[in-house]
């Protein structure tokens, strides 16, 4: 069975920083695309950013490049998301989620994020 | 990077068929086959219903399809059921590897 289960969400100060996991099974974690998406409270869902199974390959929304990094640890079958300089509208649940053929086919159930101003 | 344009809602009754669009541009849906929609009931994570524009995952019923036609997708819901009731959203690869989202649709069954 395929779990994803993304932690390290919370209540940060605009302008802060935090650090999510997400922890994969029941895949070969190394040989995967990975991805965080988000939800902010009420609102659609937003893509964040994408990383290729060796590291090399990092994508992102606009909106986060310069603040979010995505990176990975193949080791540890682990995805991470660096997040600085938050703002109120980084406020979201975010996903991670394994992306083959661009679509996002397994998914965690989400780690809350609250910027406050 | 600018969202893929859906209704806000939609609606049928049991039994009706109902189909929700997805309209992009000519970089992302118009340029790739690869247009994918999840189903997300609330306080849920979203499910992968399509894929690839008109593929079904296992265990998908094939009441749900897909279609794409230019610029814009399509989802259709056929013999419409109460745990259909759902938000939709449709996603496209927009190139170098970037994807985009459309804004999701609330699908009511009456």
């Amino acid at each position: 069975e395929v779990q994803l289960v993304e932690s390290g969400g919370g209540l940060v100060q605009s302008g802060g920083s935090l650090r999510l996991s997400c922890t994969v099974s029941g895949l070969t974690f190394s040989d995967e695309w990975m991805s965080w998406v988000r939800q902010a409270p009420g609102k659609g869902l937003e893509w964040v950013a994408n990383i290729n199974p060796d590291s090399v390959k990092k994508n992102y929304v606009d909106s986060v490049k310069g603040r979010f990094t995505i990176s990975r640890d193949n080791t540890k079958n682990s995805l991470f998301l660096q997040m600085t300089s938050l703002r109120a509208e980084d406020t979201a649940v975010y996903y991670c989620a394994r992306i083959t053929a661009f679509r996002f086919d397994y998914w965690g159930q989400g780690t809350l994020v609250t910027v406050s101003s | 990077q600018s969202a893929l344009t859906q209704p806000p809602s939609a609606s049928g009754s049991p039994g009706q068929s109902v189909a929700i669009s997805c309209t992009g541009t000519s970089s992302d849906v118009g340029a790739y086959n690869f247009v994918s929609w999840y189903q997300q009931h609330p306080g849920k994570a979203p499910k992968l219903m399509i894929y690839e524009v008109t593929k079904r995952p296992s265990g998908v019923p094939d009441r749900f399809s897909g279609s794409k036609s230019g610029n814009t997708a399509s989802l259709t819901v056929s013999g419409l059921q109460a745990e259909d009731e759902a938000d939709y959203y449709c996603t496209s690869h927009a190139g170098s590897d970037n994807m985009v989202f459309g804004g999701g649709t609330k699908l009511t069954v009456l």
